[in-house]
């Protein structure tokens, strides 16, 4: 069974930093990886997504790599705003598609101080 | 914007009623799924529909059914609910991508469900 990880569950850093999220994944063998964002008492917005034949992907001020055989993924975020503090959630889809949807690693709680 | 749209988007209930949820999606998408959101738990995939009448459970399916009639319209049904079913109720449709691979997940905006 999948197991998604994320360290760490919580991180604060003041505005302008250049920080770095971790996600692992127990098995290896998967379809792509999912970014999502969501902001308290909201749903979940994509950021991301690596097809399992991607190294990385960039999305202005966003970056996430992917590195399958080590079951890693990282999420880099330059030039933090306090617009920025939000819950960032890692998914992972297992090969063949997935009608079976995501696993989903708990999160990491980022805020941004002004 | 993949068009999902929820409701109700907060209910509370007794123990023991029934509740339905629907999701519901303007884009003729396949794939739809039903998570669970709970501190400490994460995510997780209750059911899943893969067409018209085609549905499989998820991780934590117990206590929980699922229709759907309707390629736009994905029910989650609980036949009598209990206070561990309080929780926010997120669906989901797989928006397929150009490439193989790609196809994302996009979410509702969730619905509130206290259970007293």
């Amino acid at each position: 069974k999948q197991e998604v990880t994320q360290i760490p569950a919580a991180l604060s850093v003041p505005e302008g930093e250049n920080l770095v999220l971790n996600c692992s994944f127990t098995d290896s063998a998967i379809y792509n990886l999912q970014w999502f964002r969501q902001d308290p008492g909201k749903g979940l917005t994509s950021l991301l997504l690596i097809q399992s034949s991607q190294r990385e992907q960039t999305s202005g001020r966003l970056n996430a790599s992917l590195d399958k055989s080590s079951g890693r993924s990282t999420l880099y975020i330059a030039a933090s705003q306090p617009g920025d503090s939000a819950t960032y959630l890692c998914a992972v889809r297992d090969s063949g598609g997935g009608a079976d949807g995501l696993t989903f690693g708990k999160g990491t709680h980022l805020i941004i101080q002004p | 914007d993949a068009g999902i749209t929820q409701s109700p988007r907060h209910k509370v209930t007794e123990t023991g009623t029934p509740v339905t949820l629907r999701c519901h999606q303007t884009e003729n998408h396949r794939y739809m799924y039903w998570y669970r959101q709970d501190p400490g738990h994460g995510l997780r995939l209750i059911h899943y529909s893969y067409g018209v009448k085609d549905t499989d459970k998820g991780e934590v399916s117990d206590g929980y059914s699922v229709s759907r009639s309707k390629t736009e319209d994905f029910l989650l049904t609980l036949e009598s609910a209990t206070s561990s079913q309080t929780s926010v109720y997120f669906c989901a449709i797989s928006v397929e991508g150009a490439l193989a691979g790609a196809n994302v997940l996009t979410f509702g905006a969730g619905s509130r469900l206290t259970v007293l």
